[in-house]
């Protein structure tokens, strides 16, 4: 597709439960990026790729949260045990190189609410 | 601790008039800067960025300016339009990295 493509747009689960989130960047962008938006904040970085590679995960919360992207190009995002502090909006963003010059292009993100 | 600050949290401006958005950042190493718009339901679109090296940037009816100095970028558009109306947020990150750190946005509503 033409934009960064992230399923489902709506999530919503029970508090313990194992949720994931998928991500399908612009063909060819080598990098991809997880960012975390809760209500009235900014996105928060949680992890980025370069290729298969996590290249800074330094933004995951704690060790529940995992992200892979086996192939170099669809990326999925786990919460194992989730929490209700885990609710938010779940953006995935990619580019074709460094953000430097012309930002990540972001998808619609998906909304997770834990209850 | 927010190292990008939006202190408007939200402004008002009459269609045609001009939308100043203000940031300010306290890391010194920051040297590439973004604003992005938000719409509801959708994820945030690159609207322009600068470099360190520049202090103006134009596309169109956005001009961003930055002071680096005083740690500070805002983000003109004139005229401003209804279609403007949205959450505009500012980033930055040091450079040849890819983290952005973002402020926690400004409303903008443009009343026509």
């Amino acid at each position: 597709g033409a934009g960064v493509s992230q399923t489902p747009s709506n999530k919503v689960t029970e508090k313990g439960k194992y949720v994931e989130l998928r991500c399908d960047p612009i063909s060819g962008h080598t990098a991809l990026y997880w960012y975390r938006q809760s209500l009235g904040q900014g996105p928060e970085f949680l992890i980025y790729f370069q290729g298969t590679g996590a290249a800074d995960d330094s933004g995951l919360p704690n060790d529940r949260f995992f992200a892979v992207r086996p192939e170099g190009s669809v990326s999925t995002l786990k919460i194992q045990r989730t929490e209700r502090g885990d609710s938010a909006v779940y953006l995935c963003a990619s580019s074709p190189g460094t953000a430097n010059d012309y930002g990540y292009t972001f998808g619609s993100g998906t909304r997770l609410t834990v209850v | 601790d927010q190292q990008v600050k939006q202190n408007s949290p939200s402004l008002s401006v009459q269609e045609g008039r001009i939308s100043i958005l203000n940031c300010d950042y306290t890391n010194s190493m920051f040297d590439y800067f973004l604003w992005y718009k938000k719409y509801p339901a959708e994820g945030p679109t690159f609207l322009i960025s600068i470099s360190s090296i520049k202090d103006k940037n134009e596309d169109g009816r956005f001009t961003v300016f930055l002071n680096k100095s005083a740690k500070h970028l805002s983000l003109h558009i004139v005229p401003s339009q209804p279609g403007d109306s949205a959450v505009y947020f500012c980033a930055a990150s040091g450079s040849g990295t890819y983290k952005y750190i973002f402020g926690t946005g400004t409303r903008l509503k443009v009343l026509a």
